[in-house]
């Protein structure tokens, strides 16, 4: 059993949508990590959250401490925001688990 | 400027050799950070440096063995490669901490392929 699970494994929305991309978590956590994988291999980290939410342009954050549980939602989607989306749990500040990913496709 | 780089960016190798991945950040950064990509796509952490200073070392082979010169730099030396290390390996940085509690940048990967 994988310590971070997150869902749905892939999406496919159209442009404009609103998307919401769900990390569950079995352990509690020190810190969680949003992370965006384009499709080129590169990855950027998106957001580092430990409690509430976090709004960055067109991407929002939020995390609920008590039901080990993170989303993040993506408003007004563009194409250019398919890529993988990873979501990660830092544990005791020293166990640092991954989600296996959410493919998102985003269709003009 | 490129603030976290990698090199190389490809390679590819006979099982038994043995190579090194050097990793450079331009970003004034305390802490790095070694990661692992498997063909699934699977991400894993494996090692990260504070000041030089091992922080996080999960368990991987002794085969795989990190160096930091200094503060700027965390190589990754792998001996006696096989075939399971094929991977994608990330390098990565963060102001710091040297417990992933940060924002982190990442390097553009190095494709490793053991033949």
């Amino acid at each position: 059993k994988n310590e971070v699970e997150q869902s749905p494994q892939n999406l496919t929305a159209q442009e404009g949508e609103f998307i919401t991309i769900n990390c569950s978590y079995s352990v509690g956590i020190s810190a969680l990590h949003w992370l965006q994988q384009h499709p080129g291999g590169g990855i950027v980290s998106l957001f580092m959250l430990s409690s509430g939410k976090k709004k960055h342009g067109r991407l929002i954050a939020t995390i609920n401490i008590q039901e080990k549980h993170s989303s993040l939602h993506i408003t007004a989607s563009h194409p250019r925001d398919s890529a993988v989306y990873i979501c990660a749990v830092l544990y005791n500040f020293n166990k640092f688990y991954f989600g296996s990913g959410t493919k998102l496709n985003v269709k003009p | 400027d490129t603030a976290v780089s990698q090199t190389p960016k490809y390679l590819v190798t006979q099982m038994g050799n043995d190579k090194s991945i050097k990793c450079e950040q331009n970003l004034g950064h305390d802490t790095m950070y070694w990661y692992k990509q498997d063909s699934k796509k699977f991400l894993k952490i494996m090692f990260s440096y504070n000041n030089k200073e091992l922080i996080i070392n999960e368990t991987v082979p002794n085969r795989f063995s990190p160096k930091s010169p200094d503060k700027a730099h965390l190589n990754l030396h792998i001996n006696s490669l096989e075939l399971g290390d094929s991977a994608v390996y990330f390098c990565a940085s963060s102001l710091t901490s040297g417990r992933a509690s940060e924002t982190q940048y990442f390097g553009p990967g190095t494709r490793l392929l053991v033949l």
